[in-house]
């Protein structure tokens, strides 16, 4: 039982926007950066969005993230069917002994 | 370009300890965190620690009492181990480095580790 928590799954026709929440506390993301990894299956995840808005190189900007009081958003803005993946928010868990703590994980689907 | 790769057993018995070494090529080792990552087969990704080169780690409380994360500075190598494992650890293990806070840039494949009872 994650201390996040993400929909399930989500999806979308090519070229929609297709938006993805993480929802935690004050005690991870509403005091923490969030940070964002794709993964498809098989293979290991893969560094989507950092310090809630940042882009790795390579990254497409069709790819963006925002973080509001204790939730953070992931937007897939003109959805492609390579998109069809599993995405993980991750943040750190305040406390004596913190540590981090990944979401469930949402499935997206392109229709 | 940085690479990371990973090696283990891949098949324990219930009790047994789990013991996973990762070697890091092609860039630097010093001025990072490196972490283990693991996930069950069909479920999420858990975070189990991380360490840098000064040995200074953090450590997942879920399996605090059963990790230990080491570091060899003259090979670029981190190691887990996790003892008394059980059916619940069967899971992908990856190493991973880090850039920045939970920013984990660079991944090893992976290593399936099942323990049978």
């Amino acid at each position: 039982q994650s201390e996040l928590t993400q929909p399930p799954s989500a999806s979308g026709t090519p070229g929609q926007r297709v938006t993805i929440s993480c929802s935690g506390s004050s005690s991870n993301i509403g005091s923490n950066t969030v940070n964002w990894y794709q993964q498809f299956p098989g293979t290991a995840p893969k560094l989507l969005i950092y310090k809630i808005n940042q882009r790795p190189s390579g990254v497409p900007d069709r790819f963006s993230g925002s973080k509001s009081g204790t939730s953070a958003s992931l937007a897939i803005s003109g959805l492609q069917s390579e998109d069809e993946a599993d995405y993980y928010c991750v943040t750190w868990q305040d406390g004596l002994n913190g540590y981090y703590v990944f979401g469930p994980g949402t499935k997206v689907t392109v229709l | 370009q940085v690479q990371l790769q990973q090696w283990g057993a891949g098949l324990l018995k219930a009790s047994e300890t789990l013991s996973l070494t990762c070697a890091v090529y092609g860039g630097p080792f010093s001025g990072y965190y490196w972490s283990w990552i693991r996930q069950p087969p069909g479920k999420g990704l858990e975070w189990i620690g991380e360490i840098d080169i000064n040995t200074n780690k953090n450590y997942n409380p879920s399996l605090k009492s059963r990790v230990t994360i080491s570091v060899d500075t003259s090979k670029n190598q981190i190691s887990l181990k996790l003892s008394s494992v059980t059916a619940a650890d069967t899971a992908m293990y990856y190493c991973a480095r880090q850039m920045a806070a939970a920013a984990f840039d660079y991944w090893g494949l992976g290593t399936l580790v099942t323990v049978s009872s």
